[in-house]
């Protein structure tokens, strides 16, 4: 089955202990990219990648890292968490970026608390 | 001023009943205008995009967009309780979506 998958589905930490949110696809997706999703405010990009070992930031990249080693993986790592990072996260994949739309695929999303 | 402004609702009809939703866009430098629909505790899903002005028929669903007045719309007829999700709008330019911060419409049997 074609999907994006993400790990945990649900965490709750504390503010400064690092964490790691996966995101793999199966789809041979070029493009994949980090959602934050807040009540009122919709989903907000935080990072995106055309491709391998190509990043960039999206509206809110700030306290947050993401690596592109392979095509299929696009984690994301928050080095100190701090509360304001509560939320709901979801990673898209979409085929590729370009002059033309391209459906963006999410994951099923990971809620993180940070106490 | 958000880029992309809709009403959070909720916004409750009866079965069967014509759900009208709309955003308003700032921006008119994007080109693609989409429909997302997200269910509790899932990601998004893509409904319908259209890029031009007019309207975009899909089953039940129409989306429509006025790019002189910046308004984009969508209409679900013959709602369905299986409807009920929250409905976020969103545009797009390049490697750029943004979102509304979503529509909740809840169809009572």
């Amino acid at each position: 089955e074609a999907q994006v998958t993400q790990n945990p589905r649900y965490l709750i930490t504390v503010t400064g202990k690092k964490l790691t949110v996966t995101c793999s696809q199966n789809m041979n997706h070029e493009y994949m990219s980090w959602y934050r999703q807040d009540p009122g405010l919709g989903l907000r990009q935080i990072y995106y990648s055309m491709n391998v070992e190509v990043t960039d930031k999206g509206d809110v990249p700030e306290g947050y890292k993401v690596s592109r080693k392979e095509k299929r993986n696009f984690p994301l790592i928050l080095e100190s968490p701090s509360p304001n990072q509560t939320s709901l996260y979801f990673c898209a994949s979409s085929p590729w970026w370009g002059s033309s739309y391209n459906e963006q695929f999410f994951g099923p999303g990971t809620r993180l608390t940070v106490l | 001023q958000k880029e992309v402004e809709q009403d959070p609702g909720p916004l409750s009809v009866p079965e069967g009943a014509i759900v009208s939703l709309n955003c308003t866009y700032s921006n008119s430098a994007f080109q693609y205008f989409m429909w997302y629909r997200q269910y509790s505790r899932k990601g998004p899903e893509l409904l319908m995009y259209t890029y031009s002005s007019g309207n975009k028929e899909d089953g039940r669903f129409t989306a429509q967009v006025d790019k002189s007045s910046k308004y984009i719309s969508l209409f679900i007829r013959d709602s369905q309780p299986s409807d009920s999700a929250t409905y976020l709008c969103a545009k797009a330019a390049g490697n750029k979506l943004t979102f509304g911060g979503g529509t909740r419409v809840l169809v009572k049997p």
